[in-house]
């Protein structure tokens, strides 16, 4: 069975500094990962998606991902945070059919 | 209008009440799924229609009734639900049901059951 799990509910980082928001998977088969972000009384959205092409997967909004098998993550990261960035990220893999599983969510806070 | 729309964005009704909610997608897609997202729970998959067909039914209740006329048009019939039912729906759309095609969401309707 496949499972998501994504550490930290909460992550706030200051203004201009790197953002990393972390996502481990469980698949017994190869994996389809994808990072959404949602921000308030809206919808979800893409930010990117690993296929099993190249393992560092770039997004929207400077956003990318590395896919590092051994370690079953696929962290998300950007350089350095706007203050619109503040919003919930969500991770999901790709079951054996085509069911997206989710993680919980990390909220993430921008200080100015 | 592009995207994948919901309507209405917010819902209040009553236990007994009967209400539906709708959504459409302009993108041409072939599968609508209805996803529940609950505070401090993950998204949970409810339904997913691909070419019209129902193909998953993911243990939910019979007072929750999927429709889907056409592959542009997904509805939610709701009946005699609970509190705990209160949540934000979320509509979503794909190309097609392969493993690595992402999925478009709907800015999704907040119910309040009351």
């Amino acid at each position: 069975a496949q499972s998501v799990t994504q550490l930290g509910s909460h992550v706030s980082v200051s203004e201009g500094a790197l953002v990393l928001l972390r996502c481990n998977y469980s698949s017994s088969v190869p994996p389809y990962l994808f990072w959404y972000v949602q921000y308030p009384n809206q919808g979800l959205q893409l930010l990117l998606k690993y296929t099993s092409a190249a393992t560092l997967v770039k997004g929207i909004n400077g956003f990318e991902a590395e896919f590092k098998k051994s370690e079953t993550s696929f962290h998300l990261t950007k350089p350095s945070a706007h203050m619109s960035d503040a919003a919930e990220y969500f991770c999901a893999v790709s079951d054996s059919s085509y069911k997206l599983i989710f993680g919980s969510g990390t909220r993430l806070l921008v200080r100015p | 209008e592009t995207g994948v729309t919901q309507t209405p964005r917010h819902l209040v009704m009553g236990m007994t009440n009967k209400k539906s909610l709708k959504c459409e997608q302009h993108l041409g897609h072939n599968a609508m799924y209805w996803y529940k997202q609950s505070a401090k729970k993950p998204l949970e998959l409810m339904f997913v229609y691909n070419f019209k067909e129902q193909t998953e039914n993911n243990s939910v209740p019979s007072r929750f009734s999927p429709e889907c006329p056409n592959s542009s048009h997904l509805f939610l019939h709701l009946h005699t639900l609970q509190p705990e039912d209160s949540a934000l729906y979320l509509c979503a759309s794909s190309q097609d049901t392969r493993r690595n095609t992402e999925a478009f969401f709907g800015q999704g309707t907040r119910l309040t059951v009351v």
